[in-house]
């Protein structure tokens, strides 16, 4: 057990609607990343937040967006869903908001979009 | 090169076999590179961390060196064993004003008894 908990870990859901994801980091953790796994793809880094602040975006479409509150938790929201967008969703947290510490992965929510 | 390379992309040893596989990465703006092992139907676990040129790291029969300035790691195991099989994923993570991480594809270990 990582310490990082996802949740749902399945959610299945038609086009065109809007799903929450939501991510809780280890205790002590300030550094949320969100990534995406689709079939036969890698993995891909989509947005990294810090202390509540966004700290980096990567390859994250204008339909998703996501927040870390202040009790550190983050949520990923993907809104107008399309087929493409079925994948494995995972959340892990770090202690720094660079790359020096080891990064802890959830066990992921898998998004099927029908 | 600019994506993270990883090679060989899949791998068949037997029991008791040492092995060894490349990670490339961008040499310019290197801050970390992280190993990570992925076994099937769980989540990526963190291996290694490393930020420094020269760096070596080891965890059991497992083992890591780095050499920034030409931009590739060695991930090592040695005396593989079944429960080695995983997927073995690095990420590189770069000085850029971004500080995304970029993954390699990763390298899928078989090791048969």
């Amino acid at each position: 057990d990582s310490g990082v908990t996802q949740t749902p870990k399945h959610l299945i859901t038609a086009t065109g609607q809007r799903v929450t994801l939501r991510c809780s980091p280890r205790s002590g953790d300030l550094s949320v990343y969100w990534y995406q796994q689709s079939l036969d793809q890698g993995l891909q880094f989509l947005i990294q937040y810090y202390n509540g602040e966004e700290r980096a975006k990567g390859n994250i479409l204008e339909r998703f967006s996501a927040q870390q509150f202040p009790d550190l938790h983050s949520e990923l929201n993907l809104s107008s869903l399309e087929l493409g967008d079925s994948a494995l969703y995972f959340c892990a947290s770090s202690k720094a908001y660079r790359g020096s510490t080891e990064a802890f992965f959830g066990q992921g929510t898998r998004l099927t979009v029908v | 090169i600019l994506n993270v390379e990883q090679s060989p992309q899949s791998l068949h040893v037997q029991e008791g076999d040492s092995t060894n596989f490349t990670c490339s990465f961008p040499s310019s703006n290197f801050y970390a590179l992280h190993w990570y092992r992925w076994e099937t139907a769980k989540s990526p676990e963190a291996l290694f961390v490393m930020t420094l040129n020269g760096d070596e790291k080891k965890k059991g029969r497992i083992s890591a060196t780095l050499n920034t300035k030409e931009g590739y790691s060695y991930l090592y195991i040695k005396g593989s064993q079944p429960e080695d099989s995983a997927t073995y994923l690095c990420a590189s993570h770069p000085t850029s004003g971004t500080y995304k991480y970029i993954f390699g594809t990763g390298t899928r270990l078989k090791v048969l008894a």
